[in-house]
């Protein structure tokens, strides 16, 4: 079975540093992997994902993950966190391994950032 | 990207009463939408996968029988919360995934409260 462990509820950074937001995952097939951000009382917005091919994603918003399969991990970073970035980030794995199947999402952490 | 709306965006309703909640698919046929809900200052948690013109799989502890889902059309799923009560308050969120498609897409949720 999938599951997705964000290690850190609660990351804060000032503004221009370095974010990284930290997901591990656990798949018993090749994993397909998503991070989301989510602004308060709104849906989820795809910040950027893996399926197949290179490790480095990169996404919207400046943010890119890299797939470490060694380390079962797809850690979220941005190399100069903005205040606009402040929000929810859920890392996600397709249940069942597949692309475009439901997810199992992760416990969130929550980004804030300070001036 | 796909848009998915989600109607309505905040309901409050009495206790003992359903509610209605709509996904539409507005700019691609869905053949498959995904019902999420989540707790305050917790992750998605997946209720039911929905197929259109086949029955929704509900995931293990959530009652069919006071979350109704309806598939009925490639654009439209419905979730009905009967005879609501307090505890149902929550955030709702659906997805969609077009036939082949490799990503499902997220409406805006929508917040229930009973009172």
């Amino acid at each position: 079975a999938q599951s997705v462990t964000q290690l850190g509820s609660h990351v804060s950074v000032s503004e221009g540093a370095l974010v990284l937001l930290r997901c591990n995952y656990s798949s018993s097939v090749p994993p397909y992997l998503f991070w989301y951000v989510q602004y308060p009382n709104q849906g989820l917005q795809l910040l950027l994902k893996y399926t197949t091919g290179a490790t480095l994603v990169k996404g919207i918003n400046g943010f890119e993950a890299e797939f470490k399969k060694s380390e079962t991990s797809f850690h979220l970073t941005k190399p100069s966190a903005h205040m606009s970035d402040a929000a929810e980030y859920f890392c996600a794995v397709s249940a069942g391994g597949q692309a475009g199947t439901a997810l199992i999402f992760g416990k969130g952490t929550t980004l804030s950032v300070s001036s | 990207g796909a848009v998915v709306s989600q109607h309505p965006s905040r309901v409050i309703c009495k206790s003992g009463t359903s509610v209605k909640i709509e996904c539409r698919s507005l700019d691609f046929q869905a053949t498959t939408m995904f019902w999420y809900r989540q707790f305050p200052k917790k992750s998605l948690m997946l209720m039911a996968t929905s197929n259109e013109g086949s029955k929704a799989t509900y995931e293990q502890g959530v009652e069919k029988d006071k979350f109704l889902i309806n598939h009925a059309s490639l654009t439209l799923s419905t979730l009905t919360v009967t005879s609501a009560h307090p505890e149902d308050s929550s955030f709702y969120i659906c997805s969609a995934r077009a036939p082949g498609g490799t990503e499902a897409f997220f409406g805006q949720g929508t917040r229930l409260t009973v009172v």
